[in-house]
């Protein structure tokens, strides 16, 4: 079975905080892909990131940084310096290779609701 | 380019009403799929489509049918709501379904409320 875990409901921090959003999943493929999505006040879906399984790289994106650990099944998430606009519900994904073929099903989590007070 | 479009954006239903939330992309993309979301749930996927002709079954089906007549198009249709089906759906497209990890893009939500 595939699932992803934001242990995370809501976040409360002051602008300038750092703070990270954690993600856990769980897949027995060995192929997969996971990603972040945010989704602000006004509703719509903002891609952020995707990683596949093999390549364990952390990444920065400006104030954003990601921390994939295989050993712990973990994708987490970080924003330095947080900013109001940052105010945000973020959800981790899974996608992962089905028998028979790849699929782009996307497992989401339940989201973090962030809030950033100024 | 718009990218994928839903519509309407907002609707009322009364209990056993039927209607079809449209979903268009302009991006010649293989895989749509419809999600829909609800408070501390998450995203679910509700059906998908692999291409024209082709579509198969999410995790919460039940209620909802869709077709795919072109590449374009993927409507989904409340056959009978029930204020159960009060809910965010969200219609997303990607690219292809065969490489699996390609990024989903979302339309901007229709907010279904049954009443």
């Amino acid at each position: 079975a595939q699932k992803v875990t934001q242990a995370q409901t809501e976040i409360s921090v002051v602008e300038k905080e750092d703070v990270t959003l954690d993600c856990v999943y769980e897949t027995r493929d060995t192929t997969y892909y996971l990603f972040w999505y945010k989704q602000p006040p006004s509703g719509e879906l903002v891609f952020l990131i995707r990683r596949n399984s093999f390549d364990e790289q952390n990444e920065i994106s400006g104030r954003y940084s990601w921390n994939f650990q295989k050993s712990t099944s973990s994708f987490n998430f970080t924003i330095t310096a947080s900013q109001v606009v940052d105010s945000a519900v973020y959800f981790c994904a899974l996608s992962a290779f089905a028998p028979g073929g790849a699929t782009n099903k996307l497992i989401f989590g339940t989201g973090t609701l962030l809030a950033v007070q100024p | 380019n718009a990218g994928v479009t839903q519509t309407p954006k907002f609707q009322v239903l009364k209990t056993g009403q039927s209607m079809t939330l449209q979903c268009a992309q302009d991006m010649n993309h293989e895989y749509m799929s419809w999600y829909r979301q609800d408070p501390g749930m998450g995203l679910r996927l509700i059906h998908y489509s692999v291409g024209a002709g082709i579509t198969d079954q999410g995790e919460v089906p039940n209620g909802y049918n869709v077709s795919r007549s072109t590449t374009e198009d993927f409507p989904l249709r409340l056959l009978s709501a029930a204020p159960s089906q009060t809910s965010v759906y969200f219609c997303a497209s990607s690219y292809s379904w065969r490489g699996a990890g390609t990024e989903a893009f979302f339309g901007q939500g229709t907010r279904l409320t049954v009443v």
